[in-house]
């Protein structure tokens, strides 16, 4: 049971590039959600997927765009990635509702030059 | 929005004692969580604790929600406790699942 898996774990880019993270969950969880960690902070929410087929914006959403491919998958895109969204991302994933635990892979660090 | 806010901000314990991180928000809640990212950047969830007392170990969290607080509370400390922990909160009228995270406190544990 591996949980939440998350490619890939490290990643640099070039300014205007463009790149996809993925996610898959592994527990049948309804809901996902896409977090940012920067040096030093707490996370911030970019994306989350409340069911298969619905997507919403958090705090952070500029320059960010998400697809939930299926139930297993929310994949996060940077259509041309900018020094600013160097950070570690991380995806979480919980059952239906906002009143469950979160569970989180293990982060994507991504470096954008 | 929900302002969450953790204290300290750090935090230096010897191998065997006790601690208590506290966790204040400033809106009524529905979802509170606390979560460990250990030194290797993984996050594990520890309590999902919207209200009432919870224990996992030697590990126990308690949320106030009348008063806006919760506390985490460490005993016989570990050098595998150290880390940053983080509270996270979702309002009452969300219910969404959107955590705002406080900044965390950093805990190392010395042996």
């Amino acid at each position: 049971n591996a949980g939440v898996t998350q490619t890939p774990k490290f990643q640099v880019l070039k300014t205007g590039q463009s790149m996809t993270l993925q996610c898959a969950q592994d527990m049948n969880h309804n809901s996902m959600y896409w977090y940012r960690q920067d040096p030093g902070m707490g996370l911030r929410l970019i994306y989350y997927s409340a069911s298969e087929g619905t997507t919403d914006k958090g705090e952070v959403p500029n320059g960010y765009n998400v697809s939930r491919l299926n139930k297993r998958e929310f994949s996060l895109r940077l259509e041309s990635a900018a020094p600013s969204q160097t950070s570690v991302y991380f995806c979480a994933s919980s059952e239906m509702g906002g009143n469950q635990p979160q569970h989180f892979g293990d982060g994507t660090r991504l470096s954008i030059l | 929005g929900i302002q969450v806010e953790q204290s300290p901000p750090d935090l230096i314990l010897q191998e065997g004692a006790n601690s208590t991180l506290r966790c204040n928000f400033s809106d009524s809640v529905n979802n509170l969580q606390w979560f460990h990212q250990n030194p290797w950047g993984q996050l594990i969830n520890l309590f999902y604790i919207p209200s009432g007392t919870k224990q996992n170990g030697r590990l126990s969290a308690t949320t106030v929600a009348t008063e806006r607080y919760s506390l985490l509370y460490i005993s016989s400390s570990q050098t595998t406790d150290s880390g940053v922990y983080f509270c996270a909160a979702d309002t009452r009228s969300s219910n969404t699942g959107k955590l705002i995270f406080g900044q965390g406190t950093t805990l190392q544990v010395k042996p």
